[in-house]
């Protein structure tokens, strides 16, 4: 069964660096998503990704973040300068259309210091 | 602002036996809802998708109803094996999913 894969499954940096969470959707789903999951917390949505441009993002998505869909295959979520309480779980979703079910990755797991 | 709450919080129950899992959420102008399962260290793996103008799903021991008016929904699992335990989540929206906190399941062989 196609699945999506997400790269690294685990990353450390430090306080003030950039890092980028790399991932592959399912390859015929038109919509992409990132989410996250602070240890004990719920899973919280960040953005959405649609037809190469955001659909929508939430108030934790703010200038720090981006998003990118370099070559067609791969969906990428840069944080820019990375602070502790961005430390959290993140995940890639994909879907093939905008009401079907997401499917998701098994996690970056992000730790900054 | 839609709040999603699942109870309880953690379940341990003898393998055979069925039980429900609950979700509640306080905007009953939903699209979709979608059960999922999350093993430890994992990602989320969907297990049923309800949409809005739909009453139940299922799949296999897996059963999942909605009630828009009440803003409830259950998942049921017949007959559950050990393979079963594992936080369930529930979530509403289309794209942009609002989750519930989980239920930690365990199934005691």
């Amino acid at each position: 069964e196609p699945e999506v894969t997400q790269t690294p499954s685990h990353q450390v940096t430090q306080m003030g660096q950039e890092v980028i969470l790399r991932c592959v959707p399912i390859s015929n789903h038109l919509y992409f998503y990132w989410y996250r999951q602070i240890l004990g917390q719920k899973v919280e949505f960040l953005v959405s990704f649609y037809n190469n441009e955001i659909s929508e993002k939430s108030e934790i998505f703010d200038d720090q973040f981006s998003v990118e869909r370099p070559d067609g295959s791969n969906f990428t979520l840069k944080i820019r300068s990375t602070k502790l309480e961005d430390s959290a779980m993140y995940f890639c979703a994909s879907s093939d259309f905008g009401n079907s079910p997401l499917h998701f990755g098994n996690g970056t797991r992000l730790t900054v210091t | 602002k839609q709040e999603v709450t699942q109870i309880p919080a953690a379940l341990s129950v003898p393998e055979g036996e069925n039980l429900v899992l609950n979700c509640s959420f306080t905007d009953s102008a939903i699209y979709n809802l979608q059960w999922f399962r999350q093993d430890p260290g994992k990602g989320l793996t969907s297990l049923l998708l309800i949409q809005s103008s739909q009453r139940e799903q299922t799949s296999g021991r897996l059963n999942a109803s909605l009630d828009k008016s009440s803003g409830r929904s259950t998942l049921y699992i017949a007959a559950s094996q050990p393979g079963d335990s594992a936080t369930y989540l529930c979530a509403v929206g289309a794209q942009k999913l609002v989750f519930g906190q989980g239920t930690r399941l365990t199934i005691n062989p």
